[in-house]
């Protein structure tokens, strides 16, 4: 039982360039989220999903695209990154909140930065 | 490690102290609240939940209270142990909602 695995852990950008951050639960949750996490903050919700093929906005999505496929899997896309989108991305993973389980379990985090 | 910490308010004690760390929340409405730890470059860890209709629960070593009258909870950790050193946040939600909001987060110091 692994949790909630990131990959990958690391990544350096170039402005403008794409890529996708893979987050994977083995816990069949329901719920799954993506926050970003800058010094001095706590974590900011970018996207997140109530279940396989749903996904809805949260605090801060411009500039993010997310995708769940399958209900173990949220991937997070950044179209043409930017300096202001380095950060360490966290996922997330919960049951459903009115199951009374109000714990989310979160990966390692991905630091990402953007030059 | 996170450079998550520097601008955070720190809040420092002898090992063997209690600790009270304090988080004012926003939203009259939410539910439930919860208390996350965080270490250094690691994804932040469940610590205790409290519903809204509560204000008081405690955990193993952890004590959590909730005033909704002035919209502040604390965390109250016996015995700080030099491996509670790490950034606490608090997190208010709503019941059958999706959005967990985080505040921004408290180091904690523990000194030997």
């Amino acid at each position: 039982n692994a949790g909630v695995t990131q990959t990958p852990k690391f990544r350096v950008l170039k402005t403008g360039q794409s890529m996708t951050l893979l987050c994977a639960q083995d816990m069949n949750h329901e719920y799954m989220y993506w926050y970003r996490q800058d010094p001095g903050m706590g974590l900011r919700l970018i996207h997140y999903s109530v279940g396989e093929g749903t996904t809805a906005k949260g605090e801060v999505p411009d500039g993010y695209n997310v995708s769940r496929l399958k209900k173990q899997n949220f991937l997070l896309g950044l179209e043409s990154a930017a300096p202001s989108q380095t950060s360490v991305y966290f996922c997330a993973s919960s049951h459903d909140r009115g199951s009374g389980n109000t714990e989310a379990f979160f990966g390692q985090g991905t630091r990402l930065t953007v030059v | 490690g996170e450079s998550v910490g520097l601008h955070l308010p720190t809040l420092s004690v002898q090992e063997g102290d209690n600790s009270i760390i304090n988080c004012a929340y926003s939203n009259s409405a939410s539910d439930y609240f919860i208390w996350y730890k965080q270490e250094s470059g690691k994804g932040p860890q469940f610590i205790i939940d409290i519903r809204s209709n509560m204000d008081k629960r405690q955990g193993q070593r952890v004590t959590v209270l909730l005033n909704k009258t002035v919209k502040h909870l604390s965390l109250q950790i016996a015995a700080t142990q030099p491996g509670d050193s790490a950034v606490y946040f608090c997190a208010e939600g709503v019941e059958y909602g999706n959005k967990l909001v985080f505040g921004a987060g408290t180091i904690l110091r523990v000194k030997s």
